[in-house]
C-alpha cells in the first residue's frame, strides 16, 4: 500500500490569505485526488490531479480558488486561496489503491481553521 | 443532494456485541460500495467492499450486506472490540468508471469495554 504524508498537519490562518498544502506519496502514482471534509460533513472531492495535465475540478470548485500542482508522480500541492471562515475544513489527499479496485489510500489530512 | 446517507451520527456498543452500521444511497448507478474507517488525526483507511452483483462480503469480523432493492447496505462487526472505536464512512462508486467516489457523512462508533 502507498504511504502518504501531508504538510502542514494543521494551521490557523487569517481570512484573505492563502495556504498551500503539500502531499507526498512514497511511490509513483498516476492519479492523486484532493478532498475536503467540512465539519460534520462527508468527504467531498475537489479535484483529480494527473501528472502532466491540468487538474480536473468537480462541480462547485474552481482553479482560481483551489489551484493544484502535480509536478511529478509522487507529489502534489493544493492551495486554498483568499480564505474565508467557510474554508475551515480538513483537506485530504489520496491516491488509487490496488489495481482493479476502487479503493483509495488517504493521507492524514490537514486541518485548516480560518479566523 | 446527499446521494449516500449515514443517518446515525454515532453508535455505542458493548465490547463483544455486534455493531451494525447502516448506509442508504439514492443513485441506482452505483455499482461498488466501500467502507472506510478513520481514527482521529489519521486519514480514512479501506476496510471492506462489495460489488453490486453480490449481497454479502465477509472479511474476518467484518461483513457487509447489500440490499439493492432497498438501496441499503450495512456493516456488521462481530465481536466488537474497543479498538474498533472510530468513524466509519460508507462510500459508493458509479459504474461510469473512474474514481468519482461519493462518501457518506460517517458514523462514530464507540465500543465500551
Amino acid at each position: 500500500s502507498a504511504v502518504i504524508s501531508q504538510k502542514p498537519s494543521r494551521d490557523i490562518c487569517q481570512r484573505g490569505t492563502s495556504l498551500t498544502i503539500q502531499c507526498q506519496v512514497d511511490s509513483q502514482v498516476t492519479m492523486m485526488f484532493w478532498y475536503r471534509q467540512q465539519p460534520g460533513q462527508s468527504l467531498t472531492l475537489i479535484a483529480t490531479a494527473n501528472q502532466g495535465s491540468e487538474a480536473t475540478y468537480e462541480s462547485g470548485f474552481v482553479i482560481d480558488k483551489f489551484p493544484i500542482s502535480r509536478p511529478n508522480l509522487t507529489f502534489s500541492t493544493l492551495t486554498v486561496s483568499n480564505m474565508s471562515p467557510e474554508d475551515s475544513s480538513i483537506y485530504l489527499c489520496s491516491t488509487t489503491g490496488p489495481e482493479r479496485s476502487y479503493e483509495q489510500y488517504f493521507g492524514p489530512g490537514t486541518r485548516l481553521t480560518v479566523t | 443532494d446527499q446521494q449516500v446517507k449515514q443517518n446515525s451520527p454515532s453508535l455505542s456498543v458493548q465490547e463483544g456485541r455486534i455493531s451494525i452500521l447502516n448506509c442508504d444511497y439514492t443513485n441506482s448507478m452505483f455499482d461498488y460500495f466501500l467502507w472506510y474507517k478513520k481514527y482521529p488525526a489519521e486519514g480514512p483507511t479501506f476496510l471492506i467492499s462489495i460489488s453490486s452483483i453480490k449481497d454479502k462480503n465477509e472479511d474476518g469480523r467484518f461483513t457487509v450486506f447489500l440490499n439493492k432493492s432497498a438501496k441499503h447496505l450495512s456493516l456488521h462487526i462481530v465481536p466488537s472490540q474497543p479498538g474498533d472505536s472510530a468513524v466509519y464512512f460508507c462510500a459508493a462508486t458509479p459504474n461510469t468508471g473512474g474514481f468519482k467516489t461519493i462518501f457518506g457523512a460517517g458514523t462514530r462508533l464507540f465500543v465500551k469495554a
